[in-house]
């Protein structure tokens, strides 16, 4: 069965520390791959995405993620993190039947 | 371009009642798809719709149903609700529902149980 794993429910940083949020999905065939961060009381926007090309994708507000396909896993990263990212994150993985699929989630904490 | 709107922000229901939720897709995105999110479960995906027709349905009881009309609204309905539906539903849009597309999301319909 499709499925994506996010290995941390919670992540705790203090400001400015980097950060790497992990996502593992299973897949036998091509896949896009997505981040989305979700703020309190808000839908979810998206942070990056992977369609093919480069394996380093950069996304808005300083992330960035890279695609391991023989690890088939698709991690989130910040070198310096703000209050202001405390959130939670999810990866999504896209597969050609136009099916999409979250992970569980990250809660990320920003702390000062 | 107003973004996905869900309506209504808020529900309070109690055990046996069931429920319509509503979504509005950005202008011109034809398909619509509906998530449950939950703590700890994250986004359980539910169905999608696209041009009226449902596409693609995720493991949920038949008590959860939706439909699609003309104008690209969706509606989505839970009948004989029980304390587990509890959650925050989601309503996402997309153009065409690529695979390569992004979703837009809504703001989410929070229904309690009780």
């Amino acid at each position: 069965a499709q499925s994506v794993t996010q290995l941390d429910s919670q992540v705790p940083v203090f400001e400015e520390a980097p950060v790497e949020l992990r996502c593992n999905y299973s897949s036998s065939v091509s896949v896009y791959l997505f981040w989305y961060v979700q703020y309190p009381n808000q839908g979810l926007q998206l942070l990056l995405k992977y369609l093919s090309g480069s394996t380093l994708v950069k996304g808005i507000n300083g992330f960035e993620a890279e695609f391991n396909k023989s690890q088939t896993s698709f991690h989130l990263r910040k070198p310096s993190v703000h209050i202001s990212d405390t959130a939670e994150y999810f990866c999504a993985v896209a597969y050609n039947n136009n099916d999409m699929r979250f992970g569980a989630g990250t809660r990320l904490t920003v702390k000062p | 371009k107003a973004g996905v709107t869900q309506t209504p922000r808020y529900l309070i229901k109690t055990r046996g009642q069931q429920v319509t939720l509503s979504c509005s897709p950005i202008s011109g995105h034809r398909s619509v798809s509906w998530y449950q999110q939950t703590p700890g479960q994250g986004l359980q995906f539910l169905f999608e719709y696209f041009s009226e027709t449902q596409r693609n349905k995720g493991n949920f009881p038949g008590r959860f149903s939706g439909r699609q009309f003309s104008n690209s609204r969706s509606e989505m309905n839970v009948s004989t609700l029980e304390l587990g539906d509890s959650a925050l539903y989601l309503c996402a849009s997309r153009p065409t529902g690529k695979a390569n597309e992004k979703l837009f999301f809504g703001s989410g319909t929070q229904l309690s149980v009780l």
